[in-house]
């Protein structure tokens, strides 16, 4: 069974920084991409970062670029997301979502979630 | 390109519902579309992935397809059942980013 468990989330000042990781099971991690995927409080999806398996290829959304970084250890199965410059629009639930085999952007399993909140 | 979705739709018990996904440029055709629910509270789990394959466990109620004449793509649930109510987002991609339309939520009556 494909479990992702995110965690590292909390309560952060403007211009901090935090670093979220999704802890993976039930499948050939470094055979696959993975994805960060968030949610404002009330708001839709909004796709942030992917990685591929090997972790030699990244891509950002254009709202993130330059301050967050999306690595991986294949030899922990889990993935991270270090968030620097953090600004109150970053708030949102994170999410990590496996990615369809072969595919850099669609999804089939996601975590549950864990909470940034970027506030004074 | 964005995704447009209505903001919400809604049936009885039974009854079927589409929800339809635009795309604003571009064919729909060049990217394969997703289809992901989200209950209350929440994560989001798949429903459909690349256009119209359902992962193992949802059942065949959920359907997709695309409409190149209308460039969009649609997500229909029969048999509506009152688990069913939730917000439904389509997603596709481009070379470099993945987009998500805004959300419909369903619900059932």
């Amino acid at each position: 069974e494909v479990q992702l468990l995110e965690s590292g989330g909390g309560l952060v000042q403007p211009g901090g920084s935090l670093r979220v990781s999704c802890a993976a099971s039930g499948f050939t991690f470094h055979s696959y991409a993975m994805s960060w995927v968030r949610q404002a409080p009330g708001k839709g999806l909004e796709w942030v970062s992917v990685i591929s398996g090997s972790g030699g290829s990244t891509y950002y959304a254009d709202s993130v670029k330059g301050r967050f970084t999306i690595s991986r250890d294949n030899s922990k199965d889990t993935l991270y997301l270090q968030m620097n410059s953090l600004r109150a629009e970053d708030t949102a639930v994170y999410y990590c979502a496996k990615t369809v085999r072969g595919s850099l952007y669609y999804f089939d399993y996601w975590g549950q979630g864990t909470l940034v909140t970027v506030s004074s | 390109f964005m995704l447009t979705q209505p903001h919400s739709v809604s049936a009885s018990p039974g009854k079927t519902v589409t929800i339809s996904c635009t795309r604003s440029s571009g064919s729909i055709a060049s990217n394969y579309v997703q289809w992901y629910q989200q209950r209350p509270g929440s994560s989001p789990t798949t429903v459909i992935y690349e256009d119209n394959q359902r992962p193992s466990g949802v059942p065949d109620r959920f359907s997709g397809s695309i409409d190149s004449s209308s460039n969009s793509a649609s997500l229909t649930i029969s048999g509506l059942k009152t688990e069913d109510e939730a917000d439904y987002y389509c997603q596709s991609y481009d070379s470099s980013n993945a987009i998500f339309g805004g959300g419909t939520k369903v619900t059932v009556l």
